[in-house]
């Protein structure tokens, strides 16, 4: 019964191709988001969704695209993968509120390497 | 511009002593914090939090401290066991800020020896 999964756990692919990674969450959160975790370890947002919409989109290229069909799914598409693609990307989830309910849960990652 | 920064990259203990791992953070928006832990191949879970309306914090074997004049925290684990020996990441976000971002430092590797 993971609380946040994401699928897949690797991933390699040539450059130019187009790929989704999948996020679901059963923790019955409001928030959901994608971070990534470049090569130097630094966890950078991606974008963040509450109740489908979206909230933060930091710099990030027009090639990759959230899209949330749900609360509790979030999927990564991304489009013309180029080599500096190559990171862990990390799906999490948080419920509004209080201080105590902000801590955000991980998925496991997805290592993603583009040759 | 990292606002969160972990200035040691790595710190080895041995088991039974005091492990202390220090943050400092830029953005004076930031009002809370919170520390996690991360093993290989696996993603970041929850450690431990504290608000800025608070100096300490402690759960178990785990304190946290606060310094907002110094915009500096601390998490203390003790005493420290073999299992601790994970990535520790510092992380803050900001209520005002409204959209629960977290910004993250670069991580400690702690290493507990037996």
């Amino acid at each position: 019964d993971t609380a946040v999964s994401q699928t897949p756990k690797y991933l390699v692919t040539q450059m130019g191709n187009d790929k989704s990674i999948k996020c679901e969450q059963n923790l019955g959160h409001d928030t959901m988001y994608w971070y990534k975790q470049d090569s130097k370890k630094f966890l950078k947002i991606m974008f963040s969704y509450n109740n489908k919409e979206l909230i933060i989109n930091e710099t990030v290229p027009n090639r990759f695209s959230p899209k949330s069909p749900d609360k509790a799914h979030l999927n990564l598409h991304i489009n013309s993968l180029e080599l500096g693609d190559s990171a862990v990307y990390f799906c999490a989830s948080s419920q509004e509120g209080n201080y105590m309910n902000t801590e955000a849960f991980f998925g496991q990652g997805t290592r993603l390497t583009v040759v | 511009d990292q606002q969160v920064k972990q200035n040691s990259p790595s710190l080895s203990v041995q088991e039974g002593r005091i492990s202390i791992l220090n943050c400092d953070y830029t953005n004076s928006m930031f009002d809370y914090f919170l520390w996690y832990k991360k093993y290989p191949a696996e993603g970041p879970t929850f450690l431990i939090s504290i608000s800025s309306i608070k100096d300490k914090n402690e759960d178990g074997r785990f304190t946290v401290f606060l310094n907002k004049s110094a915009k500096h925290l601390s998490l203390h684990i003790v005493p420290s066991q073999p299992g601790d020996s994970a990535v520790y990441f510092c992380a803050a976000g900001s209520f005002r800020s409204n959209d629960y971002k977290l910004s993250f430092g670069a991580g400690t590797t702690v290493t507990v020896r037996a």
